[in-house]
């Protein structure tokens, strides 16, 4: 089934350690993003790729690297949690292109930080 | 700043219409989202407006009004299955989205 898959679902961290949460998509799109959400406050975008090469920073970046070596692939890593970081984090991906800008979402990683 | 406004939680009874209100004040307008999300689950697309007018789609309608920066969604025949969150997301100048916190809606017997 095409879609984008995230792993892990759910994770509890140490603060200071490093954690790398895996996104795959598998329908070609150029377009990912990485948002978290918060209770009470709307998705905010983290990381953004246009491109296979390419990444961007969106509204809260601090904490956070990514990479795009490929199409399909797009981790998000946490260098040195901070409990400040515990959300549900959500890959999407879009076709990139137009303005009808529809977001394929992953079922989410719920991660906690102590 | 960018802000997107819409109310926290919402009731209505299984079979009524309900109407989701949304406010937004951006830095310039590609067009308005809708996302359906059920609790635990991931935010899946529902209705996409760039122009004036009611766009609808079987049971679900979707409004805007760009020169008052105000959208709703429209639910009819309300179903169980229709208690989720309902985000609410528009495109700035720079083709990024911004997100409204959502709206839980309780759908009662």
């Amino acid at each position: 089934i095409a879609g984008i898959t995230q792993a892990p679902t759910s994770q509890i961290l140490a603060a200071g350690r490093r954690m790398t949460l895996r996104c795959t998509q598998d329908m070609r799109h150029n377009a990912m993003y990485w948002y978290r959400q918060d209770l009470g406050l709307g998705l905010r975008l983290i990381h953004y790729s246009n491109t296979a090469g390419t990444t961007g920073k969106g509204e809260v970046p601090d904490g956070y690297s990514v990479s795009r070596a490929n199409t399909d692939d797009f981790p998000l890593t946490l260098a040195s949690a901070v409990p400040s970081q515990t959300s549900v984090y959500f890959c999407a991906s879009s076709t990139g292109t137009g303005n009808t800008g529809e977001l394929f979402f992953g079922e989410g990683s719920r991660l906690t930080v102590l | 700043g960018q802000n997107i406004d819409q109310p926290t939680e919402m009731t209505a009874t299984e079979g009524a219409i309900v109407q989701i209100n949304c406010t937004y004040q951006t830095s310039g307008f590609n067009g308005l989202f809708w996302y359906q999300q059920h609790a635990g689950e991931a935010p899946t697309f529902l209705s996409y407006n760039v122009l004036d007018g009611l766009e609808e789609k079987g049971r679900f309608s979707s409004f805007l009004s760009r020169s008052k920066g105000y959208s709703y969604l429209l639910l009819k025949e309300l179903q169980m299955k229709d208690s989720a969150s309902y985000l609410c997301a528009v495109m700035d100048s720079n083709y990024q989205l911004i997100w409204g916190a959502g709206t839980k809606l309780i759908i009662k017997p």
